[in-house]
């Protein structure tokens, strides 16, 4: 059963940092990873999604990382703003349609 | 070119009443996927829908839930005789083929579902 985990649950920064979020999953098996932004009581934005065969995606100040054979996934989010402040979802899909999803870290950039 | 709508945004029940939550995919897309999120929990799936057809409902509670994608018209998750731990936010998401995992899913805002 895939299982994934994103560490830590939340995290506050200073404005202007370089952050790099975690995720980790269980089962390298896996067709591609999502990364999605979530603002209060919204819906899910997504952000980047790295195919099983890429080993990064980039987009403006986002880059994420992918290493399936380690189970692992980075969210590097360069100069950090208050406007980046919101839940961090890592989600991946694997033999099935479904994605499994991290619970999330809620990320506040003060200014 | 509208993304996934879902309506109502927000739905207040009382115990016992039923919810019905809509969902219309993107235009071209035809696959449908409804996760719920619970206070403090990460998403979870529920079913995967193709038109007409029920793919995948391994997350579906067993009892109360049932959902449709019928040929015509919006996806639709049913909810029986709602208890107060049927609270959460219910996402749809839609994608443009399924098989082999390689498609993007797009999410819609959701449905904010209080139970009294």
């Amino acid at each position: 059963k895939q299982e994934v985990t994103q560490i830590p649950a939340a995290l506050s920064v200073p404005e202007g940092e370089n952050l790099v979020l975690n995720c980790s999953f269980t089962d390298s098996a896996i067709y591609n990873l999502q990364w999605f932004r979530q603002d209060p009581g919204k819906g899910l934005t997504s952000l980047l999604l790295i195919q099983s065969s890429q080993r990064e995606q980039t987009s403006g100040r986002l880059n994420a990382s992918l290493d399936k054979s380690s189970g692992r996934s980075t969210l590097y989010i360069a100069a950090s703003q208050p406007g980046d402040s919101a839940t961090y979802l890592c989600a991946v899909r694997g033999g099935s349609e479904k994605l499994v999803f991290g619970k999330g870290m809620k990320l506040t950039v003060n200014p | 070119n509208a993304g996934v709508m879902q309506n109502p945004r927000h739905l207040v029940r009382r115990r016992g009443q039923e919810a019905r939550l809509r969902c219309s995919p993107m235009k071209g897309h035809s696959h449908v996927y409804w996760y719920r999120q619970l206070p403090e929990e990460g998403l979870k799936f529920m079913v995967y829908l193709q038109k007409e057809n029920i793919i995948d409902e391994s997350g579906m509670p067993k009892e109360r839930f049932s959902a449709e994608f019928p040929k015509e018209g919006p996806s639709i998750l049913r909810i029986q005789q709602v208890v107060r731990g049927d609270s959460a936010a219910y996402f749809c998401a839609s994608s443009g083929t399924g098989g082999g995992g390689y498609n993007e899913q797009f999410f819609g805002p959701g449905t904010r579902l209080t139970v009294l």
